[in-house]
């Protein structure tokens, strides 16, 4: 199937330390999208990538599509309290289809 | 504008019975989707509606079912309840607009307990 793989599950950093979570697909996406979903909460789309090699930056957050577009990455430079929350990408494929990743659980600790 | 709303935010019903889940999404969103969120297994994929017809679908059992109406709401059921069926379900909506996938815009969810 579809499938979209998000490594790590967990990760636990100390408040100012880097973070980055990976997302890969074994086939091309049309496009990737990242969310945020603090404890508690539900989902909130944070950005979508469309193009090979495709990079964005959301002050401290960098996104990154692969060249063959079956790979993405966020990294949050200088971790704060605030970030905490799990990160999911999700894949974009031919019609329509949108599958997430199984997601990334950040904790900051001050 | 509202966001997505979902009602009812919790349920708890017993093994055996049926539920039905309802979603207005946003004013204009034509596209509504519905996810299953566990610890375990992170968000799925139930199935997604667009103007009234179910466009793509998961991989869950027919006892999951869905419509969406003129009015581009939304409803999910579940029949026959099990245990394992206890999660909380989101439902999303999206612009959309043929031959792209567009950001979902997610309700706050329903937590529902099997019991």
């Amino acid at each position: 199937g579809q499938q979209v793989m998000q490594i790590p599950q967990y990760q636990h950093v100390q408040e100012g330390e880097d973070f980055t979570t990976y997302c890969n697909s074994s086939t091309t996406l049309s496009n990737i999208q990242w969310y945020k979903q603090r404890p508690g909460g539900h989902p909130v789309f944070l950005i979508q990538l469309v193009k090979s090699g495709e990079v964005k930056k959301q002050k401290r957050l960098t996104f990154q599509f692969g060249e063959a577009k079956k790979n993405s990455s966020l990294h949050i430079t200088a971790t704060q309290t605030t970030d905490v929350g799990t990160y999911f990408c999700a894949g974009g494929f031919s019609g329509y289809a949108l599958n997430f990743g199984k997601g990334t659980s950040l904790l900051v600790t001050p | 504008k509202a966001g997505v709303t979902q009602t009812p935010r919790y349920l708890i019903k017993t093994r055996g019975q049926q539920v039905t889940l309802s979603c207005s999404p946003i004013s204009g969103h034509r596209s509504v989707s519905w996810y299953q969120q566990t610890p375990g297994q992170g968000l799925q994929f139930l199935f997604e509606y667009f103007s009234e017809t179910q466009r793509n679908k998961g991989n869950f059992p027919g006892r999951f079912s869905g419509r969406q109406f003129s009015n581009s709401r939304s409803e999910m059921n579940v029949s026959t309840l099990e245990l394992g069926d206890s999660a909380l379900y989101l439902c999303a909506s999206s612009y959309d607009r043929q031959g792209s996938s567009y950001e979902q815009y997610f309700g706050p969810g329903t937590r529902l307990t099997v019991t």
